[in-house]
This record gives structure tokens, sequence and C-alpha cells, in this order.
């Protein structure tokens, strides 16, 4: 089955500061790359997604970017916000079982 | 409000004790998803089921089932309940299977003492 790895597990940064955070999946017949946004006490929330056929996408602040050939993909946001302060997912599309497998997480912390 | 409600909200239970956790979605949403989050584990899968009347194992099946009776409910059942057990419970939906939009439920959080 899929493996996702996910890096950092902690990220600190300065508001107004990028943040990048990185994920490696098994799978080469993955096509399907989400992000997930989780606040405290709540489910975890889609906020960016990216299939196999495209290398980079854009939603404002921001942005995942997919390098099939190394099986990789990160997602970027820029001028973080206190607001962004969460736990993010990646997840990668489980070719066997159509359903997803997560990484296991990065907690973002945006000081202001 | 359309989306997913689980039930309870949370839970202390004594071990060996059977437990039920009730999930519901009004979005007509063909496939469904139980997973459980630990520290440090991220998000496991349970069971799936991509239609109502089918369910599939995922990668930590052992110690619960489920069942697929109708198209709005997946309730997720622990027959005899270990401390190992102890996690946040999410529910998740999607139109179809192979089709990877999710909807998370807000969680049940277990404690099996």
């Amino acid at each position: 089955g899929e493996n996702v790895e996910q890096h950092p597990s902690t990220l600190s940064v300065q508001e107004g500061d990028s943040a990048v955070i990185k994920c490696t999946y098994s799978d080469s017949a993955s096509n399907y790359f989400p992000w997930y946004k989780q606040e405290l006490g709540k489910g975890p929330q889609l906020i960016i997604d990216i299939r196999s056929n495209v290398g980079e996408k854009k939603d404002q602040r921001i942005a995942v970017t997919l390098n099939k050939t190394a099986k990789h993909f990160s997602l970027h946001i820029t001028e973080t916000q206190p607001e962004d302060s969460a736990v993010y997912f990646c997840a990668a599309s489980n070719s066997g079982y159509s359903t997803l497998t997560f990484g296991k997480g990065t907690m973002l912390l945006v000081s202001p | 409000i359309a989306g997913i409600t689980q039930a309870p909200t949370s839970q202390i239970l004594a071990a060996g004790r059977r437990m039920t956790l009730r999930c519901t979605q009004d979005m007509r949403h063909n496939a469904m998803y139980w997973y459980r989050q630990d520290l440090g584990l991220g998000l496991r899968l349970i069971h799936y089921s991509n239609t109502a009347g089918t369910t599939g194992k995922g990668e930590v099946p052992d110690g619960y089932s489920v069942s697929r009776a109708n198209t709005d409910d997946f309730p997720l059942t622990l027959a005899s309940a270990v401390p190992s057990q102890t996690s946040v419970y999410f529910c998740a939906s999607s139109a179809e299977q192979g089709d990877y939009g999710y909807t998370f439920g807000s969680g049940t959080r277990l404690t099996v003492v």
C-alpha cells in the first residue's frame, strides 16, 4: 500500500514569513495529492489539492508543487498570519483502495 | 447545514465494553470512511464503504466493525474496547469511490480505561 512521509513535524515561523511543508510518497500510481488543515478541536478541512498531470497550483497565499519523478510534493504558505497556525496533513491517493493515505502531520505555529 | 454529524462528541468507556460511534451525512455521498487520529501517527484508515451495502478494511481494522445499511449512516462498532483504542475518531465522506474530495466530521474523542 501507499506510504506517505511528512516533514517537519513542527514548524515555527514569524508572521509574514513563508512556510514550507514537504511530503514524499511511495506508490507511483498515486495521482491525487490533497492538503488538509486541522484547527484545534475540529476535523480536517481541504485547503488545496493537485493532480499528477499538474506540476504546480496556487490559491492566493497557498501553493502546492509536485515532482512525480522524485515522488514528492510540497505545501508553500507565503505571508503567514497567526490564523494559519494549525496542523497540516498531506495525503496521497491509494490506488489499491481508492482511499487516501495521510502523512503524520505538521504543527505550524505562526508568532505575531 | 449539510455535512457530517458524529456522536457522541466524547466518551469515556470501560475496557471490555461494547461501543458504537455514530456517523450520519446528509450530502447523499456514496463513499464513507472511518479514520483514527493519534498523536504522532496522523490519520489512519480503519474501514471504508464505497456504496451502501459494501464495506472494506483499511490500514488498522482489527477490533472494529462497520455496517452500511443505507447511504446516510456508517456506524463504527468496538465489540470489546481495549485501552489501545483510545483515540479521536473521524468519519468522512466523498461523493463517489475515487473522488477524494473528503468532507470530515468533527470527531469523537474516545478514552478507554
